[in-house]
């Protein structure tokens, strides 16, 4: 069965400084992962996606991720944080069936220090 | 990019009324769109699968009969919550799924609808 975990609730970094929010899978398959920001009262904006071409995924506002099959994780990371990246950062997983549903991590919430 | 709209952005209902919320993608067609529940600080839920032309999937204990969902086009999906209660009251996000069904698809999600219910 496929599930995601978001290793961390909470990550506070200051302005300026890396961004790592990491997110580990389980699929008996070659999965679909998608990483998503939620700003407050807001709905979900898709950062990145990877689908089993380039390992290394390059999304929106800096962000990036790198599919690491060996580790079954799917860490996001921002080399320079800004204050704006303040949010709720959702790593995903598509389920392997035709009706695709997805199965969200429990949501880490990125917070930046001035 | 994709863009999904849902309207209204928030409601506030009297108990025992219904309240119809509508997920629109605007740029694409959805065969499918999904309605999601989310809680304060928690992840989202799926509550039901909605397909075009065909009757919804609800998710275990997703009351069907409370939570009515009618996908009437590719690009319009509603889901009218009856007989509100002050339980009902949370945040409500729509996605719709761009592709072609297969698992690589991209669901991209509405701005949510705030729902309080007095």
């Amino acid at each position: 069965a496929q599930s995601v975990t978001q290793l961390d609730s909470h990550v506070s970094v200051s302005e300026g400084t890396p961004v790592l929010l990491r997110c580990n899978y389980s699929s008996s398959y070659s999965p679909s992962l998608f990483w998503y920001v939620q700003h407050p009262n807001k709905g979900l904006q898709l950062l990145l996606k990877y689908t089993s071409a380039a390992t290394l995924v390059k999304g929106i506002n800096g962000f990036e991720a790198e599919f690491k099959k060996s580790e079954t994780s799917f860490h996001l990371t921002k080399p320079s944080a800004h204050m704006s990246d303040a949010a709720e950062y959702f790593c995903v997983v598509t389920l392997y069936s035709s009706a695709s549903k997805i199965i969200f991590g429990s949501g880490t919430r990125l917070s930046i220090r001035p | 990019g994709a863009v999904v709209s849902q309207h209204p952005s928030w409601v506030i209902c009297k108990s025992g009324t219904s309240v119809k919320i509508e997920c629109r993608s605007l740029d694409f067609q959805a065969t499918t769109m999904f309605w999601y529940r989310q809680f304060p600080k928690q992840s989202l839920m799926l509550m039901a699968t909605s397909n075009e032309g065909s009757k919804a999937t609800y998710e275990q204990g997703v009351e069907k009969d409370k939570f009515l969902i009618n996908h009437a086009s590719l690009t319009l999906s509603t889901l009218t919550v009856t007989s509100a209660h002050p339980e009902d009251s949370s945040f409500y996000i729509c996605s719709a799924r761009s592709g072609g069904g297969s698992d690589t698809d991209t669901q991209y999600f509405g701005p949510g609808t705030r729902l309080t219910v007095l």
